[in-house]
């Protein structure tokens, strides 16, 4: 089946400077990668995903990359604020198992001011 | 539009009790899923539901029941509670069962298995 491995487990920032977090995955069918927000006490929220036929989608601060050849995708977040401290999460599908994902551990992002 | 509910907010049961986790969603989503998330792991499915009717086994399934009688409701049995079910449950619902499709998370059920 599906492993996907994220890190780093923990990050902390200044307010204003860029968070990086990678995942890879193990099945090269995979096809779909969507990243997920969740603050304290609440469920996921998708924040931007990308399908396997781009290299790079981008929303405002948050941008994601995928490197098929290599089975590694990235959210990038620019520009960080203390709002966007929270834990996220990625994950991945492939078609032939619908909506069923396979998830990273999660990654804890603290935004200092 | 309330999107996705889950009922219980949070339960705390004793070992060997039945337990019904509540989900129900407003947005005429076909398919449907509960997923458990350990503290410092991410989320792992249970079972899931493409279309009401139908129900499948995630990853994780032994130990709990699902049913799919409407498009609405997806309600996740815990036969008979044990401790290792302590956990924080997740459900989820997407407009359609494709693999590239958005899924739609509820609050939450914090359930504490003693």
């Amino acid at each position: 089946g599906e492993n996907v491995e994220q890190h780093p487990s923990t990050l902390s920032v200044q307010e204003g400077d860029s968070a990086v977090i990678k995942c890879t995955y193990s099945d090269s069918a995979s096809n779909y990668f969507p990243w997920y927000k969740q603050e304290l006490g609440k469920g996921p929220q998708l924040i931007i995903d990308i399908r396997s036929n781009v290299g790079e989608k981008k929303d405002q601060r948050i941008a994601v990359t995928l490197n098929k050849t290599a089975k590694h995708f990235s959210l990038h977040i620019t520009e960080t604020q203390p709002e966007d401290s929270a834990v996220y999460f990625c994950a991945a599908r492939r078609s032939t198992n619908a909506g069923k994902s396979t998830f990273g551990d999660g990654t804890t992002l603290t935004v200092k001011p | 539009i309330a999107g996705i509910t889950q009922a219980p907010t949070s339960q705390i049961l004793a070992a060997g009790r039945r337990m019904t986790l509540r989900c129900t969603q407003d947005m005429r989503h076909n398919a449907m899923y509960w997923y458990r998330q350990d503290l410092g792991l991410g989320l792992r499915l249970i079972h899931y539901s493409n279309t009401a009717g139908t129900t499948g086994k995630g990853e994780v399934p032994d130990g709990y029941s699902v049913s799919r009688a409407n498009t609405d409701d997806f309600p996740l049995t815990l036969a008979s509670a044990v401790p290792s079910q302590t956990s924080v449950y997740f459900c989820a619902s997407s407009a359609l069962a494709g693999a590239q499709e958005t899924q739609y998370f509820g609050p939450g059920t914090r359930l504490l298995v003693l």
